[in-house]
């Protein structure tokens, strides 16, 4: 099955400053790549998906890339702020299957 | 109430106890899902239902039973439970019957077996 990797595992930032989280992932059939934020006490909240037949796609501050040839896709968050501060965690799937498959998370904490 | 709703948050049981956690959504979304959360572990996806059907069984123990008496409201039935079961489980919902597409979360309960 689908195995996805994420790095690194704790990112520290200041403030204002652009944090970038990489996922690789392993099936070549995978197609669809959300990226989910979970602040402290709550659930994972989607953030942004890309599908494979889009390299780049952008929400505001948010943006995310992917490369299908190597197989990884990243998260960019440009300016941030406190509130950035949470655990991001990337998935992958084979659209339709329910196979979507989460990586292990990366702290993100922005320093004021 | 809008969203996704667990409850209860928190629950302290013993392994020999039978409980159950519940699930509401509020969104008109005809998918539910039960996912396990350990630390420093990906989501482990246990149960999906779509349509009120169950549609993926991922080799989840048996002490853990699932029902979905309609599109809104998922159960998670517990029973001898061991402390390797201790974790937060996620509620989750979604448009897209089961694609596991663009999934929108509870804030979980936290369990804790002793």
């Amino acid at each position: 099955g689908e195995n996805v990797e994420q790095h690194p595992s704790t990112l520290s930032v200041q403030e204002g400053d652009s944090a970038v989280i990489k996922c690789t992932y392993s099936d070549s059939a995978s197609n669809y790549f959300p990226w989910y934020k979970q602040e402290l006490g709550k659930g994972p909240q989607l953030i942004i998906d890309i599908r494979s037949n889009v390299g780049e796609k952008k929400d505001q501050r948010i943006a995310v890339t992917l490369n299908k040839t190597a197989k990884h896709f990243s998260l960019h968050i440009t300016e941030t702020q406190p509130e950035d501060s949470a655990v991001y965690f990337c998935a992958a799937s084979d659209y339709g299957n329910n196979r979507l498959a989460f990586g292990k998370g990366n702290q993100v904490v922005v320093i004021p | 109430e809008t969203g996704v709703t667990q409850t209860p948050r928190h629950l302290v049981m013993g392994m020999t106890n039978k409980k159950s956690l519940k699930c509401e959504q509020h969104l008109g979304h005809n998918a539910m899902y039960w996912y396990k959360q350990s630390a420093k572990k990906p989501l482990e996806l246990m149960f999906v239902y779509s349509l009120e059907e169950r549609v993926e069984n991922n080799s989840v123990p048996s002490r853990f039973s699932p029902e979905c008496p309609n599109s809104s409201h998922l159960f998670l039935h517990l029973h001898t439970l061991q402390p390797e079961d201790s974790a937060l489980y996620l509620c989750a919902s979604s448009q897209f019957q089961g694609s596991g597409e663009k999934l929108f979360f509870g804030s979980g309960t936290q369990l804790s077996v002793l």
